[in-house]
């Protein structure tokens, strides 16, 4: 069956523009994550959903940063007024029941 | 806050050559230890989800085993193939409900032929 999918697969921008990242889970996965990878560091997590509960966004870096998951199945995140060090791998993952978490291939930001 | 280590951060082997790599985690609390394999350009892939002390897994030649008492998990790749270069992380559940993983940074393995 179809993986977990995100679009774009790279994306350059300029600083100060506001983006748009997509996921598209596995179907009938009610859970639903974002995280990133910066240079250097480990994967970090930004915000969780499940089902139609509200979203736990205690990893979100700052208020530049926001999702959104609609009809619980595709997410958009979306990062305003783009800043360099928002550079970034983007990593949606998703999750049904007590299965581990099934990740999509990822969104490679630069911000110039 | 929990935090999750990974050590050596990069290597470099022969084809052939077996090796492992650590990571380690805070024993309170323990929960569950995850590896992921991630190539470049794929998605992370799950390896293993370790939940016992005393754990070992295995799944071809890479296995790994698991100290909850002391917080750390060994991942072990037996006569190592260029197709094994990769980024292995290891990540633990944060805590709460929600399944958030605290991933390490990162052991990057690179075999040569």
């Amino acid at each position: 069956g179809a993986g977990v999918s995100q679009s774009p697969s790279n994306k350059v921008t300029e600083k100060g523009k506001d983006v748009e990242l997509r996921c598209d889970p596995i179907s009938g996965h009610t859970a639903l994550y974002w995280y990133r990878q910066s240079l250097g560091q480990g994967l970090e997590f930004l915000i969780y959903f499940q089902g139609n509960s509200a979203p736990d966004k205690s990893g979100l870096p700052s208020d530049r940063f926001s999702a959104e998951r609609t009809g619980g199945s595709v997410s958009t995140l979306t990062i305003q007024r783009t800043q360099q060090e928002d550079s970034a791998v983007y990593l949606c993952a998703s999750r049904a029941g007590a299965s581990g978490q099934y990740f999509g291939p990822g969104t490679r930001l630069t911000v110039t | 806050i929990l935090n999750v280590e990974q050590s050596p951060q990069s290597l470099h082997v022969q084809e052939g050559d077996s090796t492992n790599f650590t990571c380690s985690f805070p024993s309170s609390n323990f929960y569950a230890l995850h590896w992921y394999r991630w190539e470049t350009a794929k998605s992370p892939e799950a390896l293993f989800v370790m939940t016992l002390n005393g754990d070992e897994k295995k799944k071809g030649r890479i296995s790994a085993t698991l100290n909850t008492k002391e917080g750390y998990s060994y991942l072990y790749i037996k006569g190592s193939q260029p197709e094994d270069s990769a980024t292995y992380l290891c990540a633990s559940p944060g805590g709460g409900n929600t399944g958030k993983l605290i991933f390490g940074q990162g052991t990057t393995l690179q075999v040569k032929p």
